[in-house]
């Protein structure tokens, strides 16, 4: 089976550092998704690491230890418009089409 | 265009009515993708086509039925539906499995608003 958990909900100031964890125990691997909704709109792709280690994207990062099934999403110098829900995603096999989604952390960010 | 249109955005129904979604897009995406999302839930899979073939069904009830007329074009049609099948529903596209450089990263549209009451 498929199991990925990660926070409900986080709080963060603006202008700060947050990182959002994300741990899975599933049936194979071939890589792993992070994903931000706002509320009512579709999520739009944010990084995506197969192999271990960290991925950069402008203020945004992404880390990934596969032996310990567990990955985080690092945002830094947040902004009110950071506050969505982000999705943690695991894709469990070669050429499988199927991404399973975490319930998502919804981070709300404070003046 | 990197974008993957859907319509209606909101759509309220009675359980009698029968009623399409659709969806479009324009990247030369070969496989398509409905997923169900319940407030506060992750999105679900229920189905994905892949060159125009239904290439998954996630044992979701016969209520729901896909329909992909051409490459570009991903159709959902509603029957007899029931008030538990009020949620957003979403519609991706990606890049096919058997592209050198696939990631299967998704591209979501806004999703369809659905109430049926």
């Amino acid at each position: 089976g498929q199991n990925i958990d990660q926070p409900t909900e986080m709080t963060a100031t603006e202008g700060a550092i947050v990182q959002i964890n994300c741990t899975y125990q599933t049936s194979g691997f071939n890589g792993l998704f992070w994903y931000q909704q706002h509320a009512g709109e579709a999520p739009t792709f944010l990084s995506y690491n197969v192999l271990d280690g960290l991925e950069e994207k402008g203020r945004f990062s992404s880390f990934l230890s596969r032996s310990k099934g567990y990955s985080y999403l690092l945002l830094k110098e947040l902004q009110m418009k950071d506050s969505a829900s982000y999705l943690c995603a695991v894709r469990a096999g070669a050429g499988s089409y199927q991404l399973t989604f975490g319930k998502g952390t919804k981070l709300s960010v404070i003046p | 265009d990197t974008e993957v249109t859907q319509t209606p955005k909101h759509l309220v129904m009675g359980m009698t009515n029968k009623k399409s979604l659709k969806c479009e897009q324009h990247m030369g995406h070969r496989a398509m993708y409905w997923y169900k999302q319940k407030a506060k839930k992750p999105p679900e899979l229920m189905f994905v086509y892949s060159y125009e073939k239904l290439s998954i069904n996630e044992s979701v009830p016969s209520r729901f039925s896909p329909e992909c007329p051409n490459s570009s074009l991903l159709n959902l049609h509603l029957h007899a539906l029931q008030p538990e099948d009020s949620a957003l529903y979403l519609c991706a596209s990606s890049q096919d499995v058997g592209t050198s450089d696939w990631t299967g990263e998704l591209f979501f549209g806004e999703g369809s608003r659905l109430t049926v009451l």
